[in-house]
């Protein structure tokens, strides 16, 4: 069965520090990742998408790493901020599938001052 | 704001009852997926439509139902409703980069919430 994990389930964090979220995928055949951030109550937006010829993606302060051998990714963030407090989303797309995402649970994170 | 529109913003209804969620995508977009997010459930996908067309189905119920129109907005209608059905249900669109729509960025709605009493 295709599935997406993620951990930890929950996280926090003070500002200013850095954290890794990670996420294991099973999901066969491959085609792209990508992680998602979702403010409570709001649509998810897109952070960055990989292929699995790319091994890492940086966007900001958000920094995405693959490794599509072992189907393992992380999501690094940067010197957090009080916005960074959100659901972090892990989606996985497979080839053959159309559009069709599957989602991982989240991570939520909470920056505290 | 990412250019997706969804109406209405919240929803209430009763047990039995149906109701009809819309979806305007992005201009330009020709493609549509609708999802479910429960409070004890992360994202669910529902169905997909591509220019008018049913590409792709998930995990949809039955008793769900959607179609897009010429102008590529897009119903999901719900009938004979149950509490189960509470949640959060958010469309997107994407603009489609090959043939089975794959390595395409989805752009989501502000989310429709249903609550069923």
């Amino acid at each position: 069965k295709n599935q997406v994990e993620q951990s930890p389930q929950s996280l926090i964090i003070l500002e200013g520090k850095n954290c890794t979220l990670q996420c294991n995928y099973t999901v066969s055949p491959f085609s792209n990742l990508r992680w998602y951030k979702q403010d409570t109550g709001r649509g998810p937006v897109s952070l960055t998408i990989m292929t699995f010829s790319e091994n890492t993606k940086s966007n900001g302060r958000y920094t995405a790493t693959l490794d599509a051998d072992t189907k393992q990714s992380s999501l690094h963030i940067t010197a957090s901020q009080l916005s960074d407090s959100a659901s972090y989303i892990c989606v996985v797309s497979g080839r053959n599938q159309g559009g069709k995402l599957i989602f991982g649970q989240g991570t939520e994170l909470s920056v505290k001052p | 704001d990412s250019g997706v529109t969804q109406t209405p913003k919240h929803l209430i209804t009763a047990t039995g009852q149906r109701v009809t969620l819309r979806c305007s995508p992005r201009s330009g977009d020709l493609s549509v997926y609708w999802y479910q997010q429960s409070l004890d459930q992360g994202l669910q996908f529902l169905i997909q439509y591509y220019n008018g067309e049913e590409r792709a189905k998930g995990n949809i119920l039955e008793r769900f139902s959607a179609q897009q129109f010429p102008d590529l907005h897009s119903e999901l209608n719900l009938s004979s409703l149950e509490l189960g059905d509470s949640a959060l249900y958010f469309c997107a669109s994407s603009v489609e980069l090959n043939s089975f729509g794959e390595n395409n960025e989805q752009f989501f709605g502000p989310g429709t919430r249903l609550t069923v009493l």
